[in-house]
């Protein structure tokens, strides 16, 4: 167990749905990632939040959106869902800001779209 | 800009073989840090090892060693007596501030194949 625990761990639905990932850090961490992993993309960061606030964003549609709750707890929404947005979710947690110190990641959400 | 490159998509080797995996990085800031993480075929992604831009030793854990040489932008992972276990994909990963934020950018990972 990373200390990282993501919610759901499979979740499947239908184009056009909307779903929302849950996570929450690692016991004092700070910082909470959202990666996307696809097949064909690697793994694609997507957003970044630390101790409330954006801190960073990557390649993150429009159709998504995250926020950090004040116990630092982090969801990830997705929104008019589509085919290729089947993937593997991955939330990660560093301490810090600066993910200097290597993050802890959980165990992911796979997502499937049908 | 940053980069990470995993140029070795596929790699396989028999048990007891030794095994490198390469990371060619790019980046033009003088403070950063690399990292290796291991992907299973369980899914979960492990942190194996970070190292700072200005620590050039090399590291080794057990079997794991990690060869960080600036001069040639490169931090190499190598395996040695690989085990089936070692199976998984393997990433590295660059952290460097760029631009106002910090910048976490993964290679697009080495699956390795240890065969029995």
């Amino acid at each position: 167990d990373s200390g990282v625990t993501q919610t759901p761990k499979h979740l499947i639905t239908a184009t056009g749905q909307r779903v929302t990932l849950r996570c929450s850090p690692r016991s004092g961490d700070l910082s909470v990632y959202w990666y996307q992993q696809s097949l064909d993309q690697g793994l694609q960061f997507l957003i970044q939040y630390y101790n409330g606030e954006e801190r960073a964003k990557g390649n993150i549609l429009e159709r998504f959106s995250a926020q950090q709750f004040p116990d630092l707890h982090s969801e990830l929404n997705l929104s008019s869902l589509e085919l290729g947005d089947s993937a593997l979710y991955f939330c990660a947690s560093s301490p810090t800001g600066t993910g200097a110190l290597g993050y802890t990641f959980g165990s992911g959400t796979r997502l499937t779209v049908v | 800009a940053q980069k990470v490159t995993q140029a070795q998509t596929e790699i396989s080797v028999v048990e007891k073989e030794d095994v490198t995996l390469d990371c060619v990085y790019e980046t033009r800031d003088t403070t950063y840090y690399l990292f290796w993480y291991k992907q299973p075929p369980s899914g979960e992604l492990v942190f194996l090892i970070r190292r700072n831009s200005f620590d050039e030793q090399n590291e080794i854990s057990g079997r794991y060693s990690w060869n960080f040489q600036k001069s040639t932008s490169s931090f190499n992972f190598t395996i040695t007596a690989s085990q089936v276990v070692d199976s998984a994909v393997y990433f590295c990963a660059l952290s460097a501030f760029t631009s106002g934020t910090y910048k976490y950018i993964f290679g697009t990972g080495t699956r390795l194949k240890v065969l029995a």
